[in-house]
């Protein structure tokens, strides 16, 4: 069973479209998050989630928005669909939010060309 | 801003041979953690060693941590093909497990 699974892995749309994509994972970990990488390797955190609030949100513009119906899921929507935000955006968890050595889990990434 | 840089940006050597990834970072920490991604897939974590700890060992894995000089290296011994993937070394400076990833070594092995 994948621990943290997110879909869809492939998203091709065009400017101005808004689009979803979801995150679960299976660990039962307290903290959720999303992750940027651009063209570059360059991984920026976006979001974190403990227990379904919000922790972090990283100067990411409004139009995109999380939402954590229950800890074990957290998805991202995306308004507004812009050529800069074609990336790959990928979902992670860990155990809990606070404290030291705690170890990410990360989803296969969902791969978002804006046309 | 980001945290962790490292060096060599990419890195082609022959199975068997050893890899050496380093790691720079600017700010105190309390764990530094080395992550792996292989093509069209998500980062796997490696290893962790902590602020306290100089060295820490993991099979074919030797992560080393000098915090006066705020780097890290990663050693991979007897490298395989398999091992062909981006390695990112990630800290946690706020201390909130909100990790900030470097721009990761390529590795290349060839057989």
């Amino acid at each position: 069973d994948t621990a943290v699974s997110q879909t869809p892995k492939y998203l091709v749309t065009q400017m101005g479209n808004d689009k979803s994509i979801k995150c679960e994972q299976n660990l039962g970990h307290d903290t959720m998050y999303w992750y940027k990488q651009d063209s570059k390797k360059f991984l920026k955190i976006m979001f974190s989630y403990n227990n379904k609030e919000l922790i972090i949100n990283e100067t990411v513009p409004n139009r995109f928005s999380p939402k954590s119906p229950d800890k074990a899921h957290l998805n991202l929507h995306i308004n507004s669909l812009e050529l800069g935000d074609s990336a790959v955006y990928f979902c992670a968890s860990s155990q809990k939010h606070r404290g030291s050595d705690e170890k990410l889990f990360f989803g296969s990434g969902t791969q978002l060309s804006v046309l | 801003s980001q945290q962790g840089e490292e060096d060599p940006q990419a890195l082609s050597i022959q199975e068997g041979e050893n890899a050496t990834m380093n790691c720079s970072y600017k700010t105190s920490i309390n764990n530094l953690q080395w992550y792996r991604q292989n093509s069209g897939r998500g980062l796997v974590h490696l290893i962790l060693i902590r602020s306290n700890e100089r060295e820490k060992h993991s099979g074919r894995l030797r992560v080393t941590l000098d915090t006066s000089k705020k780097s890290s290296s990663l050693l991979i011994t007897a490298s395989r093909a398999a091992d062909t993937a981006s390695y990112f070394c990630a800290t946690d400076p706020s201390g909130y497990s909100t990790l900030t990833f470097g721009k990761g070594t390529m590795l290349l092995v060839s057989p």
